[in-house]
């Protein structure tokens, strides 16, 4: 069974502070794909970044960036320089390679102030 | 707009109705899933087809609840003599099997309070 665990439930930031969510995962396939989503207000869960597991190397994408260790099954996010848009529902998710199904965590809330 | 679209966004019904939602994919996805969301909680997985064939159902899926694609194209989730417990957000989702990144494309949902 897959599981996903974000322990972080809140985290609220001033304008312009970096952001780190944490999420850690358990599955028993070889193959697999971690992704991380957001959820703003509106309700719509908007797709943010994608990993798969043979692939750990760690990237940048505009102002994301994530750091994803097999060894401590760890897939964790980071919005640098947050801006107030930022705030949302952040959710960390799971699927095999088969059917794309996903299993995600409870969410972090991140709330960025002006 | 080409996304993902539901209907209704809200609805709110007596215990003991029945309820159905709609779900229009993006139109060249062959997959399309269904996830309940409940205040607080991630969204959890319900059933999924590829095509017109349902997949799979969770074990979140009582009896009551039933979801259609017949003709591979939009899809309909009902839920027959809801209970308060059904009061959630129901959301829809689309994939390409093809696609590349398994990315799963949300609608915004359909929401159903249940008195």
């Amino acid at each position: 069974a897959q599981k996903v665990t974000q322990a972080q439930t809140e985290i609220s930031v001033v304008e312009k502070e970096d952001v780190t969510l944490d999420c850690v995962y358990e599955t028993r396939d070889t193959t697999y794909y971690l992704f991380w989503y957001k959820q703003p207000p509106s309700g719509e869960l908007v797709f943010l970044i994608r990993r798969n597991s043979f692939d750990e190397q760690n990237e940048i994408s505009g102002r994301y960036s994530w750091n994803f260790q097999k060894s401590t099954s760890s897939f964790n996010f980071t919005i640098t320089a947050s801006q107030v848009v930022d705030s949302a529902v952040y959710f960390c998710a799971l699927s095999d390679s088969n059917d794309y199904k996903l299993s995600f965590g409870a969410g972090t809330t991140v709330t960025v102030r002006a | 707009d080409t996304g993902v679209s539901q209907d209704p966004r809200h609805k709110i019904t007596k215990r003991g109705q029945n309820v159905t939602f709609r779900c229009d994919p993006i139109s060249e996805h062959n997959r399309l899933y269904w996830y309940r969301q409940t205040l607080g909680q991630g969204p959890e997985f319900l059933t999924y087809f590829q095509n017109e064939a349902q997949l799979e159902k969770s074990r979140l899926l009582s009896d009551r609840f039933s979801a259609e694609r017949p003709k591979g194209s939009f899809s309909t989730l009902e839920i027959q003599r809801t209970e308060q417990g059904d009061s959630a957000m129901y959301l829809c989702a689309s994939s390409s099997r093809t696609g590349e990144t398994g990315e799963l494309f949300f609608g915004e949902g359909s929401r159903l309070t249940v008195l």
